[in-house]
């Protein structure tokens, strides 16, 4: 079946930091990733959609220089929070589609908290 | 302005059935799918729904009227571990952009 892990579930940063996020499909190629953030207050926010053969397409109020995605191949994806504050808490999800499929597999999430 | 709205809370009796409403406002709309998120874990996929009408998924159903931007979850014989937030998220016209309602969570009471 679809499995899709995320690296690491659980991270402590210091204001001002950044950390770095990985997102691995097994047992498909994903056509594309989109990566999350579920904030404590649980409001659900894209941040980016990342398709093959596509530039990466950020929603408003995230950019590149905040968080840079590499997606190098159809199994993987990083994601980097830089200079990461207490805004940027949350847990951060990132969701591969296969082909034209509705379905969104998602990871476990990897879960930020900044100090 | 756009968004999806549902209840934050919905709280039912084990053995009878709940439903979750979802209702929206986009630009465009190309599909609607049901997730279930228990605490601390990623979404489930549930269910997608593109044409008015009810699906009838078994223990999960769904139901879609697009000229009123509304949907339903209607979860039927709840069990206790039904007990879960279930989020509906809207496909707008731009194929892949989806946009999260923030949930409702759902207590099953024995």
């Amino acid at each position: 079946g679809a499995l899709v892990y995320q690296y690491p579930r659980r991270t402590i940063c210091k204001s001002g930091t950044s950390m770095r996020m990985e997102c691995q499909a097994v047992g498909f190629q994903a056509t594309s990733v989109a990566w999350y953030r579920q904030s404590p207050q649980k409001t659900f926010e894209l941040i980016a959609l990342s398709t093959v053969n596509s530039a990466i397409k950020y929603e408003q109020n995230f950019t590149q220089e905040k968080f840079p995605i590499s997606h190098p191949n159809l199994s993987f994806s990083s994601m980097t929070v830089l200079n990461a504050y207490l805004e940027d808490r949350g847990l951060y999800l990132c969701g591969a589609r296969v082909g034209t499929e509705d379905t969104q597999y998602f990871g476990p999430g990897t879960r930020l908290l900044v100090l | 302005g756009q968004g999806v709205e549902q209840p934050a809370k919905l709280m039912s009796v084990e053995g009878t059935f709940a439903r979750v409403n979802c209702t929206y406002s986009t630009s465009g709309f190309n599909g609607l799918s049901w997730y279930q998120q228990r605490e601390g874990q990623a979404p489930v996929f549930l269910s997608y729904v593109v044409l008015d009408g009810l699906k009838d998924s078994g223990h999960f159903s769904t139901f879609l009227s697009r000229s009123n931007g509304y949907s339903y979850l209607l979860l039927t014989e709840l069990q206790i571990k039904d007990s879960a937030s279930y989020l509906c998220a809207v496909r707008d016209t731009n194929a892949y952009k989806v946009i999260f309602g923030k949930g409702t969570h759902l207590h099953v009471l024995p």
